[in-house]
């Protein structure tokens, strides 16, 4: 099972809206409704803010949604804003029972 | 509010060991998966292991099958990775996270314990 791949890096000017796909197999993202998406300011804990492909934890802005097609999933961030930029990776369950979880390479968003 | 704390994490020769430990608060512990996931430099993050809510059902990578140890003591709600025979490609931030019961993302994680593998 190979890490997710997601582009090295995306920025956006406030206020746009930005796309960071997450490319798998059928191992993986495509298999299960099991995508999830985590926002990472370096030195502290990641945060979850999309699970189960498209769906938001309670206190996650609604500036963030995802969506699935086929072995690739979608983070949008719209209405961009300064404090969105940070890392971001994706996350999938996958068919493996050996490694159950992948993730994704890691994009840096910047708002320039 | 949902705290996981790890500590243990160093700088230690090839070949050694290492355990590290994660203390969880603000959640009810025990109706909860823990896992240790690993982020190498410069380089995306890694499943690594994984223990049930109950510690009966352990998983662990291929990479570390064999040399590395999970378990639990829910009573002091802690999780734990015994490193053993260490290798330089070990070297990575250590991160523990959570997952509910009967779902399959990370709700919360801590924020890293650094091991560094090198003589």
């Amino acid at each position: 099972q190979s890490a997710l791949t997601q582009p090295a890096s995306v920025s956006g000017s406030p206020g746009q809206s930005i796309t960071v796909s997450c490319t798998g197999t059928s191992s993986d993202v495509g298999a299960y409704n099991s995508v999830s998406w985590y926002q990472h300011h370096p030195g502290k804990a990641p945060k979850l803010i999309i699970h189960d492909v498209s769906n938001r934890p309670s206190g996650v802005s609604d500036r963030f949604s995802g969506s699935k097609s086929g072995n690739t999933a979608s983070l949008t961030i719209s209405g961009l804003q300064a404090e969105d930029e940070a890392d971001y990776f994706c996350s999938s369950y996958t068919t493996s029972s050996t490694l159950p979880y992948v993730f994704g390479t890691g994009t840096k968003v910047t708002v320039v | 509010e949902v705290y996981l704390v790890e500590s243990g994490g160093g700088l230690v020769p090839p070949g050694r060991s290492l355990r590290l430990s994660c203390a969880a608060s603000g959640f009810i512990f025990d109706v909860y998966g823990l896992h240790w996931v690993r982020q190498v430099p410069g380089k995306g993050l890694e499943w690594i292991s994984g223990i049930s809510w109950d510690g009966r059902s352990v998983g662990y990578a291929d990479s570390v099958k064999g040399r590395f140890t999970i378990s639990r003591d829910n009573a002091k709600k802690s999780v734990f990775l015994q490193m053993n025979s260490l290798r330089p490609e070990d070297t990575a931030l250590y991160y523990c996270a959570m997952i509910s019961l009967g779902e399959e993302f990370f709700d919360y994680w801590g924020q890293g314990a650094l091991v560094t593998v090198s003589s």
